[in-house]
């Protein structure tokens, strides 16, 4: 079945370093990829999507850049804020409107002054 | 656009009463919603997926008389925990597709405490 590996956190960073949240994906066709934000004690906002092969997702400085040669889709963003801090999620879903969204385990990215 | 507005967003109950949790679409109609529950410090777990007018199908190992769902619309989804224990507590969120890769668009959440 489908998965989606993310790397283990927490992350802690200082402001304005760079960042990379690694993810990887198992699917037997051809997935939509997502990267999702959680605040705490909020649901899941949309940060961004790629939805073929070397597209690039990218939004407030975050990109992602959809590798099917490599089935990844990390986040980056160049420099980080403390309003960053949050949870990240990866996810993928395969299929026509309707599917499921299959989530990565999620990284708490932390993001001191 | 594309908003779901889920509530309440916190709810404390007592053992053995019911709670109902609601998400309406308010700016489109959500054909397909999805409830996950989500344990502190882990991911998000898919419990069931609903279309409107038809039966929801839950995921393996979640209770359908505990855990009833209803979409009796296009715009409204409800959960229904019934008969609620502490190990219900937990945050609650539904999400709603909207079209194929377009994305999902989530509701706040819920946190329930049972007491």
């Amino acid at each position: 079945g489908d998965s989606v590996t993310q790397m283990e956190g927490p992350v802690t960073l200082s402001e304005e370093a760079f960042l990379t949240i690694n993810c990887t994906y198992t699917a037997t066709g051809y997935p939509s990829l997502f990267w999702y934000v959680q605040y705490p004690g909020e649901g899941l906002q949309l940060l961004l999507k790629a939805t073929k092969a070397d597209d690039k997702g990218s939004n407030k400085g975050f990109e992602a850049t959809y590798r099917k040669e490599t089935t990844s889709f990390h986040l980056e963003k160049g420099s980080v804020q403390v309003s960053d801090s949050a949870v990240y999620f990866c996810a993928l879903s395969e299929g026509t409107s309707g599917s499921r969204l299959t989530f990565g385990e999620g990284t708490q990215l932390t993001v001191n002054p | 656009g594309a908003v779901v507005s889920q509530h309440p967003s916190r709810v404390i109950c007592k053992s053995g009463t019911s709670v109902k949790i609601e998400c309406r679409s308010l700016d489109f109609q959500a054909t397909t919603m999805f409830w996950y529950r989500q344990f502190p410090k882990q991911s998000l777990m898919l419990m069931a997926t609903s279309n409107e007018g038809s039966k929801a199908t839950y995921e393996q190992g979640v209770e359908k008389d505990k855990f009833l769902i209803n979409h009796a619309s296009l715009t409204l989804s409800t959960l229904t925990v019934t008969s609620a224990h502490p190990e219900d507590s937990s945050f609650y969120i539904c999400s709603a597709s909207i079209m194929r890769g377009f994305g999902y668009t989530f509701g706040s959440g819920t946190r329930l405490t049972v007491v």
